[in-house]
This record gives structure tokens, C-alpha cells and sequence, in this order.
């Protein structure tokens, strides 16, 4: 079974600064996919970014990066230059392919709080 | 776009009421998805459709009962509810690819409240 960490409960940043957010994982299938989403107080889950097992560069979405570390199974979040709207709850996922579907496994999630 | 609606946003219900959860899509994604969210807590999923037909049930209780109309529409009939079942529902679609650049993307969710 697949496993995502994220050992953060809450990061403060101060605005204009970057942050990175922790997510480790744990999987025995050699193809994967990471994803990380924001989920502000409203509820909505925003898909941010995408890392591919086999990608040789590390994924990048405007101000959201992704430092992606094979060996070490990592897969944390950098997002340069905060900005208060950037605060919210942070999940890392990775996807779970069972037999007829899949799903996404999610980690405990980082709640960030951006200080202005 | 990347846009999956639900409705209603906030729903309150007694115990012995009959309710529907509705989502749609309109990115031509052939899987779509249920998650129970607790506050606090990350999504758990509940039932996946692939193609229109129920491909994971996660041991969900049964008075929680997903339909797939047609591949756009979603739906959730919640019958006899527990307290205990108050949480975000939120529902998300993806192509369906089986590949591992399958992206789901998420509608902005029910808040459920049973009394």
C-alpha cells in the first residue's frame, strides 16, 4: 500500500517569501504520479502540481515548484514570493491504481498561514 | 476549464430525511469520484465511477447510494444519516486514462450537517 507523510501540521511565512512544504512517500510500484493541492477555508480542493515518477525535471506551475528527490522519496512544494491568499490547508497525494480504478492517497496536510 | 460544480453547497438534514448530493462535469472525464471529508482531516474516498459504472465501493455504508446518470452527472442519495456523517462531500472527475498523469480535479464540495 502506498503512504504519503507530511510532517508539518502548520508553517508560518512571512508574505513575499518563499516556504517549502515537507511530503514524503512510500510505494513499491516503480510508475507513480505526486500531486500536491491547496484547499482554502471554502472547502474547494485546487489541484496545484504534478511530478511523475519518470519525469527527469522537476515540475514547475508559476510560482509553484515541486523538489522532487527520487532516492529519498520526496516530493516537497516550494512556493516563492507568499502571498496572503496563499494561505490555506496544503495536501500531498499520490495516486493508487487498484484493480478496476484508482484512487489518490492523500497525507495528513500542512496548513499554511501567510503573515503580511 | 476545469470546472466540476455541486449542489446544494450547504445542506442541513434530520436523521430520517431523504437528500441528494448532486455534481457535474463538463471536461468529458470518464471516471468521477466521491470523497468524505472530515474537518481537519485529508479526503477519503468513498466510490469511484469509471464509464459510468461503480468500480470502488470503499465499504461505504449503505445508506449512502451513488448513481451515474450519464457520464456528466454524479449523484449521492443519503438515507437515514447518522450525525456522525456530517463532513465535506466533495466529488472530483478525471479522464479515466489509467495512466499516471491522470489528474483529478475537484468541485467546491457539500458541507452536510445531520441533526
Amino acid at each position: 500500500a502506498q503512504k504519503i507523510t507530511q510532517t508539518q501540521p502548520g508553517m508560518f511565512v512571512q508574505e513575499k517569501e518563499a516556504v517549502t512544504l515537507d511530503c514524503t512517500y512510500d510505494t513499491s510500484d516503480p510508475s507513480y504520479g505526486l500531486f500536491w493541492y491547496k484547499q482554502p477555508s471554502s472547502g474547494e480542493m485546487i489541484f496545484l502540481i504534478y511530478q511523475g515518477s519518470y519525469d527527469q525535471q522537476n515540475a514547475t506551475e508559476g510560482r509553484y515548484s515541486l523538489n522532487f528527490q527520487k532516492a529519498r522519496k520526496s516530493a516537497n512544494l516550494v512556493i516563492s514570493a507568499s502571498q496572503l491568499g496563499d494561505s490555506a490547508m496544503y495536501f500531498c497525494a499520490m495516486r493508487e491504481d487498484l484493480e478496476y480504478g484508482n484512487k489518490l492517497v492523500f497525507g495528513a496536510g500542512t496548513i499554511l498561514r501567510v503573515k503580511s | 476549464d476545469t470546472e466540476v460544480t455541486q449542489t446544494p453547497k450547504h445542506l442541513v438534514m434530520g436523521m430520517t430525511n431523504k437528500k441528494s448530493l448532486k455534481c457535474e462535469q463538463h471536461m468529458g472525464h470518464r471516471a468521477m469520484y466521491w470523497y468524505k471529508q472530515k474537518a481537519k482531516k485529508p479526503p477519503e474516498l468513498m466510490f469511484v465511477y469509471s464509464y459510468e459504472k461503480l468500480s470502488i465501493n470503499e465499504s461505504v455504508p449503505s445508506r449512502f447510494s451513488p448513481e451515474c446518470p450519464n457520464s456528466s452527472l454524479l449523484n449521492l442519495h443519503l438515507h437515514a444519516l447518522q450525525p456522525e456523517d456530517s463532513a465535506l462531500y466533495l466529488c472530483a472527475s478525471s479522464q479515466g486514462l489509467g495512466a499516471s498523469t491522470d489528474t483529478q480535479y475537484f468541485g467546491p464540495g457539500t458541507r452536510l450537517t445531520v441533526l
